[in-house]
C-alpha cells in the first residue's frame, strides 16, 4: 500500500540552524500539507502546497518557514532559524485532491529537537 | 471558525469491554469529520470519516462513530477493546471551505488487562 515517507526521523539541531525536513509523498498525490505536533498537544497545521504554491498557511507558519517541492517526488520544509519552540513532530501529509471529504495520509513524522 | 473538543485527555478501559471516545465539534457549515489513530512513534492512520453520507460510519479495526447534528457530536466506539488498540485517537474536522484539517487535543486509550 503506497504510503508517506519522511526523513529524517529524528533531527536535532542547535538554536539558530536551518533545518530542512523531507518528505516523499503518495506519487498521485498533488495536495500537500505540514502539521506540527508539540509535545502533549493538539496537532496544528502549518501550510497546504498545490501546484508549485502554497494555498494556505496558518499563523504558525511566518516567515521563518518554508516549502518547497524541489523535484517531482520531494516535499520539503525548511525552518531558516530554528527556535527552542520549534522542537516537535513534524507531519507530513498528502491527498488526492483538495476537497475536505478527502482524507490526508500522513507520514510517520521527524522529531525535531532544538538545543 | 471550526474546533473540536474530545472530553477526556486519557481513557482506560479492560480488555472486551466497551471503548467510547467523545467528539465533539463547532462549525458553522455541515462539516466533514474523521477519526486518526496514532500508535507509538508512528505517524496518523485514517480510522474513519463522515461525508454527508450514512449518519453511523464503520471503519477499520472494528471501530464505528455516529454523526449526531443536534448533539454536535461523533463519538467514536467499539463494543471490545483489545490490548492492541492503545494508542492515541484523535478527532479531526473540515468543511467546504479549508483544505486544513484542525484537530482535537487527542485522547490516549489504555487497555487492561
Amino acid at each position: 500500500e503506497p504510503e508517506v515517507t519522511q526523513t529524517p526521523s529524528h533531527q536535532v539541531t542547535q538554536m539558530g540552524q536551518e533545518v530542512i525536513l523531507r518528505c516523499v509523498p503518495i506519487s498521485n498525490h498533488l495536495y500537500f500539507y505540514w502539521y506540527r505536533q508539540i509535545l502533549g498537544q493538539k496537532v496544528e497545521f502549518l501550510v497546504s502546497f498545490y501546484n508549485n504554491e502554497i494555498s494556505e498557511k496558518s499563523e504558525i507558519f511566518d516567515d521563518q518557514f518554508s516549502v518547497e517541492r524541489p523535484d517531482g517526488s520531494n516535499f520539503t520544509l525548511k525552518i531558516r532559524s530554528t527556535k527552542l519552540e520549534d522542537s516537535a513532530m513534524y507531519f507530513c501529509a498528502s491527498s488526492e485532491a483538495p476537497v475536505s471529504s478527502y482524507e490526508q495520509y500522513f507520514g510517520p513524522g521527524t522529531r525535531l529537537t532544538v538545543t | 471558525a471550526q474546533s473540536v473538543t474530545q472530553l477526556g485527555s486519557h481513557v482506560s478501559v479492560s480488555e472486551g469491554a466497551l471503548v467510547l471516545l467523545r467528539c465533539n465539534y463547532s462549525s458553522s457549515v455541515p462539516p466533514y469529520l474523521f477519526w486518526y489513530v496514532q500508535y507509538p512513534n508512528q505517524g496518523l492512520q485514517l480510522l474513519l470519516k463522515y461525508t454527508s453520507a450514512a449518519t453511523l460510519v464503520k471503519g477499520i479495526n472494528g471501530f464505528e462513530a455516529e454523526f449526531k447534528k443536534s448533539e454536535t457530536s461523533f463519538h467514536l466506539t467499539k463494543p471490545s477493546a483489545h490490548m492492541s488498540d492503545a494508542a492515541e485517537y484523535f478527532c479531526a474536522v473540515n468543511n467546504n471551505y479549508g483544505q486544513n484539517f484542525v484537530f482535537g487535543p487527542g485522547t490516549r486509550l489504555s487497555v487492561l488487562p
